[in-house]
């Protein structure tokens, strides 16, 4: 059971992000996804979540506006975009399995069991 | 927004001591509550969902306790591996996570 995230990337101020996710191991439609971000020498923030079996998303207010989460059943891919980078946008971003079955489980969130490696985005003009 | 508050931010303690690290929400969080062991350069490792059930592969020295509003982890014999930032993570409501903490060892 794995999650394997694409490279870093290096965007300008203003501009939007993509990265992937690629889980393997599992069935993709039976565990939530979430994002979570982490600035430099900073803490753990949520972005938000994905059900890979309709798609459905869900995203707190902060992000709202600018956060995008999508998935690809074919490949067993999430992607998240973010778009209007700015500089603390600068941080490394993980995707995470909930360890909740969404079959079991239904809606209720869990904790998370199984993490990407990490994405560094960096924000610079 | 639930607010997740960690205490303290950093601690210093020697091999084979008895540990704890508490964590406040803002509102009830039916024990939806986990803790995540974080190495530098490091994804966060599952240590303890739903408050108090210990994730498979996890020492025994590590457990947790509390609910409603106040949880703690504790690690029974610190050992040298466990230097690492602490975090707990709320899922009741959506989810956040506390600040963080930095424990090291003397």
């Amino acid at each position: 059971v794995q999650l394997v995230q694409s490279g870093a990337e290096v965007k300008k101020p203003g501009a939007s992000v993509k990265v992937s996710c690629k889980a393997s191991g599992y069935t993709f439609t039976r565990y939530y996804i979430h994002w979570v971000r982490q600035a430099p020498g900073q803490g753990l923030e949520w972005m938000g979540i994905i059900n890979p079996s309709g798609g459905s998303t869900s995203y707190p207010q902060q992000f709202q506006d600018r956060v995008t989460m999508t998935r690809d059943t074919s490949t067993s891919t999430v992607y998240v975009e973010l778009s209007s980078l700015r500089s603390e946008d600068t941080a490394v971003y993980y995707c995470a399995r909930d360890r909740g079955d969404i079959e079991v489980v239904g809606a209720a969130y869990d904790a998370l069991d199984i993490w990407g490696q990490g994405t560094l985005v960096t924000v610079s003009s | 927004d639930i607010q997740m508050t960690q205490s303290p931010s950093t601690l210093s303690a020697s091999v084979g001591d008895r540990v704890t690290i508490t964590c406040r929400a803002s509102q009830n969080i039916n024990n939806w509550l986990a803790w995540y062991q974080q190495k530098p350069g490091k994804a966060p490792k599952l240590l303890i969902y739903r408050a108090s059930s210990l994730e498979s592969g996890v020492p025994s020295r590590f457990s947790g306790s509390g609910s409603g509003r106040e949880f703690t982890l504790t690690i029974s014999s610190l050992q040298p591996d466990d230097s690492a930032t602490y975090y707990c993570q709320q899922y009741d409501d959506y989810s956040s996570f506390g600040q963080g903490t930095k424990l090291e060892i003397k």
